[in-house]
Order: structure tokens, then sequence, then C-alpha cells
């Protein structure tokens, strides 16, 4: 069973508008922590944002935040202020603790920022 | 060095042949991880090693499929008798391992090309 699920394989937005990724997770464990990385058309990966499961408040980094609710286990990205440098991939993982599991990613969303 | 570094960036080889694939994670990072990106899609887990060993390798596709790491340090992945879906870029991504909320440090990859 998928464990992150992205259901959106592409977004379109305009710049200066703010954007939501979708992600769900499944995981019985009660320890876990949520990711976003971006990856441009160079390949690299980038850290985006943590959301650790026992954080009460929603993890936000500059004009990235990430909507945490726990209870229908999801962990959506918000990009405020939407810029062209945002096109992307994103890609939504999730991290079990208590199960030791590795870093598992989604299928992820491609972001096109247009002017 | 400075960041996570694989080699080569570049595969191509014949279907059959066996190759094998490096990564050199950051110094004191005792945390390492191998994925599988095909082209447009997300990354596939294959193996985890923290230290030495490999707490998890649900991840790896078949049996041609093996990694080892010494000296707490560099890492190959080695696929033997490649197939033409072998063919994707393989990443490698290492961390502390110590702290539940790291981040991961990525590499640049390594395209691999089956004729």
């Amino acid at each position: 069973a998928q464990k992150i699920t992205q259901t959106q394989p592409g977004m379109f937005v305009q710049e200066k508008e703010a954007v939501t990724l979708d992600c769900t997770y499944d995981t019985s464990d009660q320890s876990y922590g949520l990711f976003w990385y971006k990856q441009p058309s160079s390949g690299e990966m980038i850290f985006l944002i943590y959301q650790g499961s026992y954080d009460e408040q929603n993890a936000t980094e500059g004009r990235y935040s990430l909507n945490f609710q726990k209870a229908r286990k999801s962990a959506n990205l918000v990009i405020s202020a939407s810029q062209l440098g945002d096109s992307a991939m994103y890609f939504c993982a999730m991290r079990e603790y208590w199960a030791g599991t590795a870093l598992i990613f989604g299928k992820g969303t491609t972001l096109s920022v247009s002017s | 060095g400075a960041g996570v570094s694989q080699s080569p960036s570049n595969k191509v080889t014949e279907k059959g042949k066996d190759v094998e694939l490096r990564c050199d994670p950051i110094s004191g990072h005792t945390a390492l991880y191998w994925y599988r990106q095909s082209l447009g899609q997300g990354l596939e887990f294959l193996i985890y090693f923290q230290g030495n060993s490999a707490p998890d390798k649900s991840g790896l596709p078949s049996d041609r499929f093996s990694a080892e790491r010494t000296g707490g340090s560099v890492s190959t992945l080695t696929i033997q008798r490649t197939q033409q879906e072998d063919s994707a870029v393989y990443l490698c991504a290492s961390s502390l391992g110590q702290i539940t909320n790291e981040k991961l440090f990525f590499g640049s990859g390594t395209q691999l090309s089956v004729l």
C-alpha cells in the first residue's frame, strides 16, 4: 500500500499567487516526521520543510508552510507568493521513527509557475 | 568533500553486464540511503545503511541488486546482469543519523542507461 499519496500530478499557478500541494500519508506509527523536498529541472533535491508528528504548530519556513492535519493524515505544502523559480517537482516524504523506516517519498507533483 | 559525491555521473552499459555505482557521503554522516528515480517519477527507496549495517533493504527490487558500505563511509551499489528496466537515476543521500528530524543531503545522482 502507498504510504505517501500525492494526487496532483501537475499544478499550474501564476506568479504572486499562493498554491497548495496535497499530501496524504498512511502510518500506524505514533512518532513520525513529514518532509517536503523540491527538485528543479537540474535534478538536485532541495529540502524545504519538516513537520514532526508531535509538533502542535504548523511548520513554516519563509514562503513555505505545512498545513498539518493529523486526524486526516494530511500534510499539505502551501507556497505563498509563487515565483517563477518555484517551478519544479515537489515531493512529500515520511519517516516512521518507531518502525525505524527510511524516508519514503510520494510520486511528486509538478508545479509550473507562469508570469 | 563538502557534499555527497556520486560516481560516475553517467554510465552507459550493455544489457547483461554488471555495474557498480559509488557514493561518498558527507564526512561524519552515519546514515546513508540509496534511491532510484525513473524519468519523471518519484524516488523509489532501495536500501538504508546505519553505519555499515543495513537495517532496511526492503526496497531492493531483485537479487540482482546489492549494496555494501565499508568503514562507515563509502557505499557501493552493484547491479548484476543489468536489464533495460534498470535504466534510471540512482540517488544517494546521507544524514547524521542521530536525530529524528534531520534532513537528508542528496548527491547529484548517477544516470544509468542500459542498452
